[in-house]
């Protein structure tokens, strides 16, 4: 069965420099997510992406985040100057249609330590 | 918006016994429901989903959850545990909204199956 790969599965920063992480969604999907989960606390949504553009983010999603599809296969977050805060595991998830009745289908996490 | 509850941090249960995770929403329009199961350093596999009609839907595993909409729960049950249930367990709704849905969840449910 086709799976959504993330990559590290462990990154481990010094505050205030730049991460990225890398999603290869299943290939015939064409929407894109990003969630976190901060240790012990629920997974939160972070941005959905469709056709080259963001559909909604939120209010986690600040300036310091940014998300691309550089070209056929991968879908990346890029965390511009990470804080403390930012440790958490980042899932990518991916459907095959934008109809929210669509399961999403999850990627294994990359979990991001930030010292 | 939308918001799940899972009163349940933690369960824990005999192997063979059966068991119930409890799930409830809030929403002012119509949900879609999933549950999502969590083993250790893995990330997020779909057990199960309601989208409509029959309010009993079966899953993976022998899991199978009730939809009541007057009560606005989604219950998670299990007749019989086996030591390879122990997870963390996610409910999630999501609601059409005309662009890439996201998945809202619920702080999880950590059920530990013992002999």
């Amino acid at each position: 069965e086709p799976e959504v790969t993330q990559t590290p599965s462990h990154q481990v920063t010094q505050m205030g420099q730049e991460v990225i992480l890398r999603c290869v969604p299943i290939s015939n999907h064409l929407y894109f997510y990003w969630y976190r989960q901060i240790l012990g606390q629920k997974v939160e949504f972070l941005v959905s992406f469709y056709n080259n553009e963001i559909s909604e983010k939120s209010e986690i999603f600040d300036d310091q985040f940014s998300v691309e599809r550089p070209d056929g296969s991968n879908f990346t977050l890029k965390i511009r100057s990470t804080k403390l805060e930012d440790s958490a595991m980042y899932f990518c998830a991916s459907s095959r249609t934008i109809s929210s009745n669509q399961p999403q289908h999850f990627g294994d996490g990359t979990r991001l330590s930030i010292l | 918006a939308q918001s799940v509850t899972q009163l349940d941090s933690q369960v824990p249960v005999f192997e063979e016994a059966p068991v119930e995770l409890r799930c409830n929403y809030s929403s002012s329009v119509s949900v879609y429901l999933f549950w999502y199961v969590q083993y250790p350093n893995q990330g997020l596999q779909l057990l199960l989903k309601y989208l409509s009609g029959s309010t009993l839907v079966k899953g993976i595993n022998g899991f199978e959850a009730e939809f009541n909409k007057s009560q606005t729960s989604f219950h998670l049950r299990k007749p019989s545990v086996h030591i390879s249930d122990t997870a963390e367990y996610f409910c999630a709704v999501s609601v059409d909204t005309g662009t890439a849905s996201k998945l809202t969840f619920g702080t999880g449910t950590r059920l530990q199956v013992t002999l």
